[in-house]
């Protein structure tokens, strides 16, 4: 069973669309990330996010965490071949202590120029 | 300031042998994760440790597979005797205590079992 569910897994679009990638469970999470992780490469944060109904923007990237703190979207605007890569949203359970970070199974994206 | 380091970097062994992981974690990391990623999936947690001590090794299959954090720093993850779906990267990640879920990753080390 997927703690995390990512959607979609796949995406492929033309440089300057928009997209969104979803991230959601039943669980409630004391935190929330997004990595970006390129081929050979460990993932890398892209951002955290903690608070329910948060929302935070990095450039291009807008990260949203829901009320409820169970699910969270990534928004990318005019995306650049430079954003391909696997995206992978992580959810922390328990105190931010000892949290155990939990992935969903990620959203490979395709920029085509 | 130094990342998450981890060797060897690739290894192909033949079924039933055993192989061993290493990793360094950034200094004053406390928490340390060893992940397996399957190719174009999601890292799958396999143990995390606090210190020299287990938080979690819930997914460890443990018949085969066995961690160790000697004086909270260095880790290694050791597979005895190794399957062909063992095959996937091991990541391993660190991070500090009290700081929510910001993990640090290695660049991981890519396993084939052949």
């Amino acid at each position: 069973t997927q703690l995390l569910e990512q959607s979609p897994q796949f995406l492929s679009i033309q440089e300057g669309e928009n997209l969104t990638v979803y991230c959601n469970s039943s669980s409630v999470f004391s935190s929330l990330q997004w990595y970006r992780q390129e081929p050979g490469e460990g993932p890398v944060l892209l951002v955290t996010v903690v608070t329910g109904g948060e929302v935070k923007k990095l450039k291009r990237l807008t990260f949203q965490f829901g009320d409820a703190r169970k699910d969270s979207s990534l928004h990318i605007t005019a995306a650049q071949p430079g954003d391909t890569g696997l995206y992978l949203c992580a959810g922390e359970m328990g105190s931010g202590n000892t949290g155990k970070l939990i992935f969903g199974q990620g959203t490979t994206l395709q920029v085509k120029p | 300031e130094a990342g998450v380091a981890q060797s060897p970097r690739y290894k192909i062994i033949e079924k039933r042998q055993s192989v061993a992981f290493w990793c360094n974690p950034i200094s004053g990391h406390a928490t340390l994760y060893w992940y397996q990623q399957i190719l174009g999936q999601g890292p799958k947690l396999l143990i995390q440790f606090q210190n020299n001590g287990v938080v979690d090794d819930s997914q460890l299959p443990k018949d085969r597979f066995s961690a160790e954090r000697l004086k909270g720093v260095d880790s290694t993850l050791k597979i005895q005797p190794a399957k062909l779906e063992d095959s996937a990267v091991y990541l391993c990640a660190s991070s500090l205590t009290g700081v929510y879920g910001e993990a640090f990753f290695g660049q991981g080390t890519r396993l084939t079992v052949v």
